[in-house]
């Protein structure tokens, strides 16, 4: 079946402005996680979804960043104001439920450059 | 805070040889440890979940360990091969959100 897919798979953006990341989760996966892999780093937790609602948002560094998932599918990261530290791959992953037993299965990810 | 440790950062090795990656994290209480191998500008593939009451998963040529109590875990590879070229991560998941936390990754180069 079709796994996480995220669009765009680049993003080439300036200083200052604002960027929207999608994410489409494995169809029936409640649970709805996005993290943030610089270089050479292993990825960090940002926001978790359970449903529509964001369950956890601790992650997130600072007002900037904001996500939301309207519908329990389909999740939109977005960046208001973006600085060249927010460049980075932001991976979006789904679970079939939040109960610490599933497997995370993770999309391609989006390339995000900050010029 | 949870903390991931991977050692060897970058291993090679020749075609065939069985190898094994080492993970350490801080705090036990953990639901689960996953890993998961990372392509050159890829996403990342999961390939063994072990739940916290087990001690070890297999899956084909590869075989992974969890010592919970002293916060390690093994992936051992077997006949290594070419493709297996790839990073390795580790991650742990905790929490009530079972979000996940990752080692920085093995680095892993098989040679003909």
């Amino acid at each position: 079946g079709a796994g996480v897919s995220q669009t765009p798979s680049n993003k080439v953006t300036e200083k200052g402005k604002y960027v929207e990341l999608r994410c489409d989760p494995i169809s029936g996966h409640t649970a709805l996680y996005w993290y943030r892999q610089s270089l050479g780093q292993g990825p960090e937790f940002l926001i978790y979804f359970q449903g529509t609602g964001a369950a956890d948002d601790s992650g997130l560094p600072n007002d900037r960043f904001f996500a939301v998932r309207p519908e329990g599918s389909v999740s939109t990261l977005k960046i208001q104001r973006t600085e060249r530290g927010d460049s980075a791959v932001y991976l979006c992953a789904s679970s079939a439920d939040s109960g610490g037993t599933d497997t995370q299965y993770f999309g391609p990810g989006t390339r995000l450059t900050v010029l | 805070k949870q903390e991931v440790t991977q050692i060897p950062a970058a291993l090679s090795v020749p075609e065939g040889e069985n190898l094994v990656l080492n993970c350490s994290f801080t705090d036990s209480a953990i639901y689960n440890l996953q890993w998961f191998r990372q392509d050159p500008g890829k996403g990342l593939t999961s390939l063994l979940l072990i739940q916290s009451s087990q001690r070890e998963q297999t899956s084909g040529r590869l075989n992974a360990s969890l010592d919970k109590s002293s916060g390690r875990s093994t992936l051992y590879i077997a006949a290594s091969q070419p493709g297996d070229s790839a990073t390795y991560l580790c991650a742990v998941s905790t929490g009530t959100a079972s979000k996940l936390t990752f080692g920085t990754g093995t680095r892993l180069q098989v040679t003909l």
